[in-house]
């Protein structure tokens, strides 16, 4: 079945600097979501992708989604302590036959020391 | 404009217990999801409905029922609690124009289960 693998599990990082977390999925993808989900609460919609090779920006954060629509990055320039949480990563599949299931990575957990 | 609403956020339960999760969403949202979140296991989905009066597994089905009678509340339930389903459990509803996209899930805060 489809497979969606999120790398690295956790990132510490000082602030000020970048943060990049990958996901990358066993079969190519409809399009890709990206959620963002703070310490003790609810994942968030941050964007999706839809488009092979699309960039998406969003103030200091950038999301990528590959030639082959089967990974995708998220990449945030000088991070601050508000970025704290856990980004996950959701794929939806193309494949009809199991609904386009969207399944979700295990997430990348990002800490900021001020 | 409340979004997506979960009831009850905490509960204990002794295994063998049985107990209903309510999910309700006022943004007339066609699809509805219920999702468990374990530590380093990321969210699994456990069902989901596309629409008033059907439900469908999700990858991890085993244990719970589901029902989704009116379109805005999707209920999930535990008909004998173990202690493998101690987690927090999240639902989420979708617009989903298209099925092949289903946009942005919404979710809920979350409820706190332990069974003891």
């Amino acid at each position: 079945g489809q497979q969606v693998m999120q790398i690295p599990q956790y990132q510490h990082v000082q602030e000020g600097e970048d943060f990049t977390t990958y996901c990358n999925s066993s079969t190519t993808l409809s399009n890709i979501q990206w959620y963002k989900q703070r310490p003790g609460g609810h994942p968030v919609f941050l964007i999706q992708l839809v488009k092979s090779g699309e960039v998406k920006k969003q103030k200091r954060l950038t999301f990528q989604f590959g030639e082959a629509k089967k990974n995708s990055s998220l990449h945030i320039t000088a991070t601050q302590t508000t970025d704290v949480g856990t980004y996950f990563c959701a794929g939806q599949s193309t494949d009809m036959g199991s609904n386009y299931k969207l399944t979700f990575g295990k997430g990348t957990l990002l800490t900021v020391n001020p | 404009n409340a979004g997506v609403t979960q009831t009850p956020k905490f509960r204990v339960l002794k295994t063998g217990q049985s107990m209903t999760l309510l999910c309700a969403q006022d943004m007339n949202h066609e699809y509805m999801y219920w999702y468990r979140q374990d530590p380093g296991m990321g969210l699994r989905l456990i069902h989901y409905s596309v629409g008033e009066g059907t439900t469908a597994k999700g990858e991890v089905p085993d244990g719970y029922n589901v029902s989704r009678l009116k379109k805005q509340n999707f209920l999930l339930g535990l008909e004998s609690a173990a202690p493998s389903q101690t987690s927090v459990y999240f639902c989420a509803s979708s617009f989903t124009y298209r099925v092949s996209n289903t946009g942005e899930l919404f979710f809920g805060e979350g409820s706190r289960l332990t069974v003891l």
